[in-house]
């Protein structure tokens, strides 16, 4: 397992085009996290998934996003209708939680950068 | 190789204590972030500096672009800084340590 990986690494669409975008995470790692980056701003939270449920979602999220872990393994993040607004990188990562507030191998993935003209 | 090193991985301290979160990276950057993330997912983005020194109450972070490191200080420590501390590097693109996990007890 060589970490988290994200498909595809870029991907161009037409305004009002639906996009998907896959993250595998580490196979141990039980947590899921999606998170977008705009240029020049740090990371904005998006959602989680502890095994496959989706355990809280961003305000950010809006009806146009989805996303799904279906047998708490892979997930995918749907950006439906798209918007020229939605143009960043979205970024994967995963952990291990244990007891209480410990977080282990927190790893992120290299993101899928959309550029929606 | 990480192209972004923290250490500490772990770190618990009392409450008052001086804190430092240690960052090394090995590519070129425009800017580098540090990050935290608490339990419940939500990350909140702390510092974004490209060079010198900037503060924000209790914390400070530097960044040396000489060395290629930065530090991210917590002084007079308290437990709801207990979080996950994460260094991130943007160049080419997104690089991110793996998160320095803090617990600050009473």
């Amino acid at each position: 397992d060589t970490g988290v990986s994200q498909d595809p690494r870029h991907k161009i669409t037409k305004r009002g085009q639906n996009v998907t975008f896959r993250c595998d995470p580490i196979s141990e790692h039980n947590r899921l996290y999606w998170y977008r980056q705009t240029l020049g701003q740090g990371p904005e939270f998006l959602t989680y998934f502890q095994n496959e449920a989706q355990l809280e979602k961003s305000r950010l999220l809006s009806d146009r996003f989805s996303a799904e872990r279906p047998k708490g393994s892979f997930s995918t993040l749907e950006i439906q209708r798209t918007e020229q607004g939605d143009s960043a990188m979205y970024l994967c990562a995963s952990s291990l939680a244990g007891r209480g507030v410990y977080h282990y191998g927190y790893t992120f993935g290299s993101g899928t950068r959309l550029t929606v003209v | 190789k990480n192209e972004v090193e923290q250490s500490p991985q772990n770190l618990t301290a009392q409450e008052g204590e001086f804190i430092t979160i240690n960052c090394s990276y090995s590519v070129g950057i425009s800017a580098l972030h540090w990050l935290q993330q608490h339990p419940g997912g939500g990350i909140v983005s702390l510092f974004m500096l490209s060079s010198g020194k900037k503060k924000h109450g209790r914390l400070i972070a530097t960044i040396n672009i000489q060395e290629k490191h930065s530090s991210l200080h917590i002084t007079a420590s308290h437990p709801r800084d207990s979080a996950v501390y994460i260094c991130a590097v943007t160049g080419n693109q997104f690089y991110f340590g793996t998160g320095t996990s803090l617990t600050v007890i009473p």
